[in-house]
């Protein structure tokens, strides 16, 4: 059974940094692209990155450009966000996906709220 | 960037009926596009994929046509565990981007 599972969100003020953290298991996690995709609370979905399964691909949306870096060790099966200048409108639930093929996201963790506030 | 301009916003249909959601992207995306239900409180879950290719163990009254920039989602006959919002979303160019969501309630 697949199963993805986020850790590490949380209350941070303005500028402030976080690191997400997304445990894969129940698949080849070496095998599949991954994306963050978060929900700003009441709001619809937004696609934030995507990393090729070896990290040879990387793209972010503008929103979080220059501020957002994902990453990803296939040894630890883990996938993760690396957020900083974080501001108060990156306050979402923020869901790792799985990538079925050109960001069709088949499996999703649970999410990880993120509250930037102060 | 690609806008997905779905409608309606949200509707309100009884058990048994047809539900019939639009979605209508800023450009020709081709068929590239996904269909996704969520749930209160829930993560979203992949419907349709390609437009109109059912996921597997989706159930059968789900379905997805169109191509080029209009495209539509169909639930042929609403179930009370349907009750959620269906987010439409194409990968034809980066940056992925998602429609605003359609709401859907029971009567």
């Amino acid at each position: 059974e697949v199963q993805l599972v986020e850790s590490g969100g949380g209350l941070v003020k303005p500028g402030g940094s976080l690191r997400l953290s997304c445990a894969a298991s129940g698949f080849t996690f070496s095998s599949y692209s991954m994306n963050w995709v978060r929900q700003a609370p009441g709001k619809g979905l937004e696609w934030v990155s995507s990393i090729s399964s070896s990290s040879s691909y990387i793209y972010y949306a503008d929103s979080v450009k220059g501020r957002f870096t994902i990453s990803r060790d296939n040894a630890k099966n883990s996938l993760y966000l690396q957020m900083n200048s974080l501001r108060a409108e990156d306050t979402a639930v923020y869901y790792c996906a799985q990538d079925g093929g050109v960001a069709t996201m088949i499996y999703w963790g649970q999410g990880t709220l993120v509250t930037v506030s102060s | 960037d690609i806008q997905m301009t779905q409608s309606p916003s949200s509707l309100s249909a009884s058990v048994g009926d047809r539900v019939t959601i639009t979605c209508q992207a800023s450009q020709d995306i081709s068929n590239y596009l996904n269909w996704y239900q969520q749930k209160p409180g829930k993560a979203p879950k992949l419907l349709i994929y390609d437009a109109s290719n059912l996921e597997t163990g989706v159930p059968s009254r789900f379905s997805g046509s169109g191509s080029g920039t209009d495209f539509t989602f169909t639930i042929s006959s609403l179930q009370p565990e349907d009750i959620a919002t269906y987010y439409c979303q194409q990968y034809d160019n980066l940056p992925f981007t998602f429609g605003g969501g359609t709401k859907v309630e029971i009567k």
